[in-house]
């Protein structure tokens, strides 16, 4: 069975520190990755997908994949108390319907 | 870019009516859309996939003929839970995709209460 693993947290971080969320998978064809922030009560949003092996930034964002070890995290610069939510890590198994494989989430607790 | 409104954000209403939820991509085409469940403090549970035109693919263990899915057309997909009841209760979520591996776009959600 296709599995995405992350730590539920809490991971609490002082604010100005950097973040760092971590999600391994099962499936070594997968060939899509993403990252969704969830406010609580809130529907998922994009934060950041990412292709290819390597580093990825955008803005205060980092995405970073490594297939080889089936791991993908992301880290978050400057965090700030807005940055409070859970972390979802989300991956294609490439099936034609391009159904993602979600991860638990992580929550992330920035402090002031 | 890729906007998703879902409609309504609340509904409230009596056990046995039945409630339909609409999806609709503003500024892409959806050729896939997803609809999620999620109960509070519980991830998110695909209920089903629905590609334009064709019938949805639905979970193991979700009721097709009580989760009703339209996906008429590439900009909007309905969704209708017949004779709710307060079990139904949950925040419902819908996604859209364009082609290939591009990401999924949610909406904002719609949370139904059922008494």
């Amino acid at each position: 069975q296709k599995e995405v693993e992350q730590n539920s947290g809490p991971l609490s971080v002082p604010e100005g520190a950097i973040a760092s969320l971590n999600c391994t998978y099962s499936d070594r064809g997968s060939q899509s990755f993403f990252w969704y922030r969830q406010y609580s009560g809130k529907s998922p949003e994009l934060i950041m997908f990412i292709y290819s092996n390597g580093d990825k930034e955008d803005g205060r964002f980092t995405a970073q994949l490594n297939k080889a070890s089936q791991y993908v995290s992301l880290l978050i610069r400057d965090s700030q108390p807005s940055d409070s939510a859970t972390y979802l890590c989300a991956v294609n198994g490439g099936d034609s319907n391009y159904q993602l494989i979600w991860g638990a989430g992580t929550k992330l607790i920035i402090k002031p | 870019g890729a906007v998703v409104s879902q409609h309504p954000s609340w509904v409230i209403c009596k056990s046995g009516t039945s409630v339909k939820i609409e999806c609709r991509s503003l500024d892409f085409q959806a050729t896939t859309m997803f609809w999620y469940r999620q109960f509070p403090k519980q991830s998110l549970m695909l209920m089903a996939t629905s590609n334009e035109g064709s019938k949805a693919t639905y979970e193991q263990g979700v009721e097709k003929d009580k989760f009703l899915i339209n996906h008429a057309s590439l900009t909007l997909s309905t969704l209708t839970v017949t004779s709710a009841h307060p079990e139904d209760s949950s925040f419902y979520i819908c996604s859209g995709k364009g082609f290939s591996n591009q990401p999924q776009h949610f909406g904002d959600g719609t949370r139904l209460s059922i008494l």
